[in-house]
């Protein structure tokens, strides 16, 4: 499988705290995204990294990618209740093809 | 609003039977994907089309076919003989800059079809 791997699996903190999510994977990439699924919902897009990129920002998002550990992060600042979902990293090759992690389910508690 | 369509959300059928599951696309995308979500295991790749009347084997294929005969349209029909069929569902599409690209663009989910067999 090419699949990712987020760690921690679930996260819980307090509204206003940052949450860091992690994502190891295990063959070379073209870009990494990280996306956003709502329960019972389909994933929403939320920023992607080249392979020749080290960091990203969008708003409240930060992400880094380091290609000589396969390894990418995703930190959310200043954290809200709307941020409670589970994210997930999916690692994009030649050909359109996307490899999802087994995402991490974020809890921000109000 | 552009976007995907997928029907229905919820879908029951007795073991045994076949059954599609509608994906529709307004975004003039090229590419389209299914996905089958369980829980702890995250997205595992089914089928995905890069053009009209071509389409690929994911991961986990088998139990499954597809057609893509118009660019809006990416059905998915889960046989008799997908073993653990119960599952979400989620397709998805994208812009296809075409075959050896260096460039994958993001992908736009539906809301998922939640299929249970019994």
């Amino acid at each position: 499988s090419q699949q990712g791997e987020e760690d921690p699996q679930a996260l819980s903190i307090q509204e206003g705290e940052n949450a860091t999510m992690n994502c190891s994977y295990k063959t070379s990439i073209n870009n990494l995204q990280w996306y956003r699924q709502n329960s019972g919902r389909g994933l929403v897009h939320l920023i992607l990294i080249r392979s020749n990129e080290r960091e990203k920002h969008s708003g409240r998002l930060r992400v880094t990618l380091d290609t000589s550990k396969k390894s990418s992060s995703l930190l959310i600042t200043a954290s809200r209740a709307a941020d409670t979902a589970s994210y997930f990293c999916a690692t994009a090759r030649v050909g359109n093809q996307f490899y999802f992690g087994t995402g991490t389910s974020l809890t921000v508690i109000p | 609003d552009g976007g995907i369509t997928q029907s229905p959300k919820y879908l029951f059928r007795k073991e045994g039977q076949n059954v599609t599951l509608s994906c529709e696309q307004n975004l003039n995308h090229d590419a389209m994907y299914w996905y089958r979500q369980d829980p702890g295991q995250g997205l595992r790749l089914i089928y995905y089309s890069q053009i009209v009347n071509d389409f690929q084997k994911g991961d986990i294929a088998e139990g499954y076919s597809v057609s893509r005969e118009k660019k809006e349209s990416f059905p998915l029909t889960v046989t008799s003989a997908q073993k653990n069929p119960t599952a979400f569902y989620l397709c998805a599409s994208s812009l296809s800059t075409g075959r050896g690209s260096s460039y994958n663009s993001p992908l736009h989910f539906g809301n998922g079809t939640r299929l249970t067999v019994t």
